[in-house]
């Protein structure tokens, strides 16, 4: 079956320093790849996508991510936390489904706190 | 452009109750769809639609009814509410092609008691 996973629940990181927001896929064909946000009592905001290209791809409010293709990952970095980056953030992967039906699979998200 | 919008923010409903949550976009996207969002759950999709007069089931689908009879409006229907119901409801909206951006409304929090 499709997945997408995001193996930790929840990640704590200090002001200032680098974070990182995991995301694994197990999909057939080649997806298309999104990072969204959502911040307390707010609906989901788009951060970033890969659809093709450099692996590298960046986003909103300083956001990036990188699409590892042998390691079926797609991980959200930043280099810098900041305490408004606390915020759920969901993985999603975009595929064909059965009957040539697009088909969006969400990871279950994962709670960031950056602690000042 | 008002993007995606709900209504109403909050509902508090009686078991049995019907009501229709409202959604609209004004982007003139062709694909629309409901999730609701539960605690270590994340988001599961209850229907969508690939355009106007087209509508289909997704994981959750059992107690909503949906129609779409113009681009704009999606309204999804709970027939009778159940206390399970009770949830955060997302509308949101994208052009059809694979590769787009998702645009979410704010939310309806629905209270089944």
């Amino acid at each position: 079956a499709q997945s997408v996973a995001q193996p930790e629940d929840q990640v704590n990181v200090a002001e200032g320093n680098p974070l990182t927001v995991k995301c694994t896929y197990s999909v057939s064909g080649n997806p298309y790849l999104f990072w969204y946000v959502q911040y307390p009592n707010r609906g989901l905001q788009f951060l970033l996508k890969y659809i093709t290209g450099d692996n590298l791809v960046k986003g909103s409010y300083g956001f990036e991510a990188e699409f590892n293709k042998s390691q079926t990952s797609f991980h959200l970095k930043k280099p810098s936390a900041l305490v408004s980056d606390s915020a759920l953030y969901f993985c999603a992967v975009n595929v064909t489904g059965a009957g040539n039906n697009r088909k969006l699979i969400w990871g279950l998200g994962t709670s960031l706190a950056v602690n000042p | 452009n008002a993007g995606v919008t709900q209504t109403p923010k909050f509902q508090v409903l009686k078991t049995g109750q019907s009501m229709t949550l409202q959604c609209a976009q004004d982007m003139n996207h062709e694909y629309m769809s409901w999730y609701r969002q539960d605690p270590g759950m994340g988001l599961r999709l209850i229907h969508y639609s690939v355009g106007a007069g087209i509508t289909d089931q997704g994981e959750v689908p059992n107690g909503y009814n949906v129609s779409r009879s113009t681009t704009e409006d999606f309204p999804l229907r709970l027939l009778s509410a159940a206390p399970s119901q009770t949830s955060v409801y997302f509308c949101a909206s994208s052009a059809l092609a694979l590769q787009e951006t998702q645009y979410f409304g704010p939310g309806t929090r629905l209270l089944v008691l």
